[in-house]
């Protein structure tokens, strides 16, 4: 069965570094994005993109953060400069569209600001 | 403004019994109402989803009730088992695909 893929499962980063996430969504999915969720908390949207566009951005989506799908398989999450704050699980899901409305999950990146 | 209200946030239930978590949405251009579980340190799993053209959809042990008049809609678990155990959330889509409203989330611990 297809699924969406996140690398890595753990990343560990300082603060004001730079890191990137990296998702392969399921390949006919036409619609993906980031997610956030800190630990035991609710799911935070931060950005949905659809044809090389950002569709929606959240109020967490700031400058500090952008998406790209630099190939036709490749969703990548960048921070440009980490805050302790940014320490979260990130989730990467698709949806195929059209008719097709289900939203699929990554297993997640879980990422440490020290 | 909070646009998928979702209660109780925990809910302790014994195993053979109902579960019931309940949701409340603003807009009325939603119309897809998934239901995720998400169990510790996995990412958020579609469990059973409905459009608001059908009251209610069943599937084995999980159903979802819709009232669309009252902009609400309900997970039930029937015969909940311990391996039930986990975080659920609602959510509330509309047409275009550009956001997934969630609810706050409910943790269910289904004790045996």
């Amino acid at each position: 069965e297809p699924e969406v893929t996140q690398t890595p499962s753990h990343q560990v980063t300082q603060m004001g570094q730079e890191v990137i996430l990296r998702c392969v969504p399921i390949s006919n999915h036409l619609y993906f994005y980031w997610y956030r969720q800190i630990l035991g908390q609710k799911v935070e949207f931060l950005v949905s993109f659809y044809n090389n566009e950002i569709s929606e951005k959240s109020e967490i989506f700031d400058d500090q953060f952008s998406v790209e799908r630099p190939d036709g398989s490749n969703f990548t999450l960048k921070i440009r400069s980490t805050k302790l704050e940014d320490s979260a699980m990130y989730f990467c899901a698709s949806v195929r569209g059209s008719t097709s409305y289900e939203q699929y999950f990554g297993p997640g990146t879980r990422l440490t600001v020290t | 403004q909070q646009q998928v209200k979702q209660s109780p946030q925990s809910l302790i239930v014994q195993k053979g019994g109902i579960s019931i978590i309940n949701c409340a949405y603003e807009n009325t251009a939603f119309d897809y109402f998934p239901w995720y579980q998400q169990f510790p340190g996995k990412g958020p799993a579609l469990l059973i989803a409905i459009r608001p053209d059908v009251s209610e959809k069943k599937e084995g042990r999980f159903t979802i009730s819709f009232n669309k008049s009252a902009k609400q809609f309900s997970l039930h678990i029937m015969d909940s088992q311990p391996g039930d155990s986990a975080t659920y959330f609602c959510a509330a889509m509309s047409y275009n695909f550009n956001k997934f409203y969630f609810g706050s989330g409910t943790k269910l611990n289904v004790k045996p």
